[in-house]
Formats: C-alpha cells, structure tokens, sequence
C-alpha cells in the first residue's frame, strides 16, 4: 500500500533563512512524488514532481526536493525563505494500482509560517 | 487563458437540499477528479472520471453523485444523505491518469 508521511504540522522561519519540509512516503513501486502548494481559499498549485529522472528536482519559486530511495524521504527545501512563501504545502504520491487511475495520496500538510 | 473553473466560490445548503457544484476545464484534458479537503487534513478524492460517459467512486462517495457527459464539465451533486457535507471542495484535471494535475480555486460549502 502507498502513504506519505509529513513529519511536521507547522514550521516557522525568519524571511531569508531556510526552509526545510520533511515527507516521507511508502511505496511498493517506483513512486511518482509531488509537492504542491495551497494558499488561504485557493486550489492547490504544483510546485515540482518526481518520475524516476534526476533524483534532485528544482521546481518553481526557488523550491527544490531530493529523493532519497534509501530514506524514502522526499524533503522540500528553499536556500531562502520570501513572505509570499507562507502557505500550507502537500507532499503527494501516485497510487498505483490493478488499473492506472491516477489517483493521488495527500500527506496531511505543513503550514509553513514566515516571520519578518 | 486556460485553466480550472469552479463555481460558485461559497455555497451554502439547507437541510434536506442537494447542491451542485459546477467544474469547468477547456484544458482539453481527459481526466477530471472531485477532493474533498477539512481542516487539518490532506485532500480525499470522492470520484473520478478518465474519459467522457465513464467515471469512478473514489475514497468517500457514499452521499455525492456526477455525471461527465462533456469533456470540460464535471459537476459534483451533495445529495442529502451527505450527513456532513461541509468542507472545501476542490476540482483537478489532467491530460492523462499519468500526468500531474491542476486543480481549481475551490467551493466552500456550508450549513445553513
């Protein structure tokens, strides 16, 4: 069965230093990893994926994720956080089942606060 | 500009009413999903549709209902038997069950 993990509910940064989100997922398959971005009433925006290329991937607005298979860990970093970064962030992983549905399964999310 | 639209932005529902909610997509995109997302939680998909005339429950359909005649529609019924329907509800499409998807700014759903 696939899940995915994330470890904190809330973190708190100053503007300009880094962020730092941890998810972890379980996976009988090669995963499909996503993080994804959610600001106060708004849909969610994709913010990068994973589909077994470069284990290191840069998404938008300077985030980058690094999937380590040896942690099952898909942690989200930023080397500097901006105000406009404060948001609720999902970590997602593709089910995979007897049919491709596409379904995805959503961490239960990290509201990142950032303080002046 | 192409993109997700959900209507209307707030609704709210009276006891024994069913709701639509309306998602329109001119993505040209295949498939469409209906999540549903409370407080504090990630988002449950209720049901989901990979091509025209055809569509699937999801994790929590008991008391909602679709219909996916057109490509770019995708409405979701609340019926009555939703004993607890208030949530954000959020829309999503993709081109394929294998591509990422986009989703809509959301319908928020209350009891009147």
């Amino acid at each position: 069965a696939q899940s995915v993990t994330q470890l904190d509910s809330h973190v708190s940064v100053s503007e300009g230093t880094p962020v730092l989100l941890r998810c972890n997922y379980s996976s009988s398959y090669s995963p499909s990893l996503f993080w994804y971005v959610q600001h106060p009433n708004k849909g969610l925006q994709l913010l990068l994926k994973y589909t077994s290329a470069a284990t290191l991937v840069k998404g938008i607005n300077g985030f980058e994720a690094e999937f380590k298979k040896s942690e099952t860990s898909f942690h989200l970093t930023k080397p500097s956080a901006h105000m406009s970064d404060a948001a609720e962030y999902f970590c997602v992983v593709r089910y995979y089942g007897s049919s491709n549905t596409g379904k995805l399964i959503f961490g239960q999310g990290t509201t990142l606060q950032v303080k002046p | 500009d192409g993109g997700i639209t959900q209507s209307p932005k707030y609704l709210f529902r009276k006891e024994g009413q069913n709701v639509t909610l309306s998602c329109e997509q001119n993505l040209n995109h295949d498939a469409m999903y209906w999540y549903r997302q409370d407080p504090g939680q990630g988002l449950r998909l209720i049901y989901y549709s990979q091509i025209v005339n055809d569509f699937q429950k999801g994790d929590i359909a008991e008391g909602y209902s679709v219909s996916r005649e057109k490509k770019e529609s995708f409405p979701l019924t609340v019926t009555s038997a939703q004993k607890n329907p208030t949530a954000f509800y959020l829309c999503a499409s993709s081109k394929s069950s294998n591509q990422p998807q986009h989703f809509g700014d959301g319908t928020r759903l209350s009891i009147l």
